[in-house]
């Protein structure tokens, strides 16, 4: 399983954009880095996944160096609704899925 | 996305007893579903993989006679908790897996938070 590093806690003001990163130099070939967020109480969402492309959808956008040992996800324009725990882990298969500890953002107004 | 429902969303249960939670995939068939636990201020910990028709693997730690575990249709699971103790009291969180774009996605539960007097 690839080892990731996050921050562990991030702040933002609201309506302004948030860069999430996460290294995961052990990364292998085959994982693909997905994101998940945890909001308070709650069970967690996937937010987005990439291989080696950057990808965006409705949530987010996810930003894959070109060595692929580091991701960024974007929160274009963060909400108090996005003050969650994030977590980065690259796997393929789900039975490989391991939570980290993960990153908590805060959302100021 | 796919959803995934638990329930109870909430119980509260004395020392001794053992109690139920169930976990479905409302609008696709799940051949694997996951169970974790959580404790407050950490992260989510794997306790099972349950596939269905077949016995659960269970993680490093993790009672399999404590926490019993069966996944008989491809769209419930279930984990019982026997014998429950206050040490017990969790939050307990299930997923289902299914395939987007070539990787394993998840979809979680709501979660089902357990205190035991």
């Amino acid at each position: 399983d690839a080892k990731t590093t996050q921050p562990n806690s991030m702040e933002s003001n609201e309506e302004e954009p948030v860069h999430l990163p996460c290294n995961h130099s052990t990364i292998s070939g085959t994982d693909y880095i997905h994101w998940y967020r945890q909001l308070p109480s709650q069970g967690p969402e996937y937010v987005i996944h990439g291989l080696t492309s950057n990808v965006n959808n409705r949530m987010a956008s996810l930003a894959i160096a070109e060595d692929r040992k580091s991701s960024t996800l974007i929160l274009h324009r963060a909400t108090l609704r996005d003050a969650a725990v994030y977590y980065c882990i690259p796997h393929k298969r789900a039975l490989d899925m391991r939570f980290g500890a993960g990153t908590r953002l805060t959302v100021k107004p | 996305g796919a959803v995934v429902s638990q329930h109870p969303s909430r119980v509260i249960c004395k020392s001794g007893t053992s109690v139920k939670i169930e976990c479905r995939s409302l609008d696709f068939q799940a051949t694997t579903m996951f169970w974790y636990r959580q404790f407050p201020k950490q992260s989510l910990m794997l306790m099972a993989t349950s596939n269905e028709g077949s016995k659960a693997t269970y993680e490093q730690g993790v009672e399999k006679d404590k926490f019993l575990i069966n996944h008989a249709s491809l769209t419930l699971s279930t984990l019982t908790v026997t014998s429950a103790h206050p040490e017990d009291s969790s939050f307990y969180i299930c997923s289902a897996s299914g395939t987007i774009w070539g990787t394993d996605t998840q979809y979680f539960g709501p979660g089902t938070r357990l205190t035991v007097l």
